[in-house]
């Protein structure tokens, strides 16, 4: 079935390295966001993208690159991983189909050593 | 910008006994609201929302939620709970169709035997 995938499902790193998240999904629909899960903060907008080649900054975007070259994919880069981004982190893109209807990837769990 | 409340983190509750999960915004303008639901390893599904017209909004599992724009809030119930309901639950805003979706904290349902 077509939909938003993510991967690596697991990772772990170590502080300095960089590590990229990616996420791909089939609908080729506009919007695509990263969000992480932590116990006692829910879930945060790290970053989203309207289209192709157009970004923008959530909740907290420090420490992470994103980049929509093509409306499919949406890959998410830590630059030099810290341990405070050890998290679970969601991809999720809006169908268009209905306000609000995010469809959501099964997570990329990264923790960082 | 807007907010939102998640007042309880975790709430138990009896097999076949009714359950209330709070949520409270915070907002100047108008807002959509909805429910996501998350079950043990998976990433998060709509579960109801509220976008106008009748303030009381129902799932197709038997959850149902009032948007009370004088107390701001957009409370969760459902007056039967199922083992199946363990889950945990977040109450999310948004402002307009385009803009991001923010998310409360989260609420884990514990459903006793």
């Amino acid at each position: 079935d077509a939909g938003i995938t993510q991967s690596p499902r697991y990772k772990i790193t170590e502080t300095g390295r960089q590590v990229t998240l990616m996420c791909h999904q089939t609908w080729s629909h506009s919007y695509m966001f990263w969000y992480r899960q932590d116990l006692g903060h829910g879930l945060r907008l790290i970053y989203y993208s309207a289209a192709a080649d157009i970004t923008d900054k959530g909740e907290v975007p420090d420490g992470y690159v994103v980049s929509r070259s093509k409306t499919e994919n949406f890959p998410l880069t830590l630059e030099s991983a810290t341990r405070s981004q050890t998290s679970v982190y969601f991809c999720a893109t809006d169908r268009g189909l209905a306000i609000g209807e995010l469809f959501f990837g099964e997570g990329s769990r990264l923790t960082v050593l | 910008a807007q907010s939102v409340t998640q007042l309880d983190s975790q709430v138990p509750v009896f097999e076949e006994a009714p359950v209330e999960l709070r949520c409270n915004y915070s907002s100047s303008v108008s807002v959509y609201l909805f429910w996501y639901v998350q079950y043990p390893n998976q990433g998060l599904q709509l579960l109801l929302k509220y976008l106008s017209g009748s303030t009381l909004v129902e799932s197709i599992n038997g959850f149902e939620a009032e948007f009370n724009k004088s107390q701001t809030s957009f409370h969760l119930r459902k007056p039967s709970v199922h083992i199946s309901d363990t889950a945990e639950y977040f109450c999310a805003v948004s402002l307009n169709r385009d803009d991001k979706i923010i998310f409360g904290k989260g609420t884990r349902l514990h459903i006793l035997p």
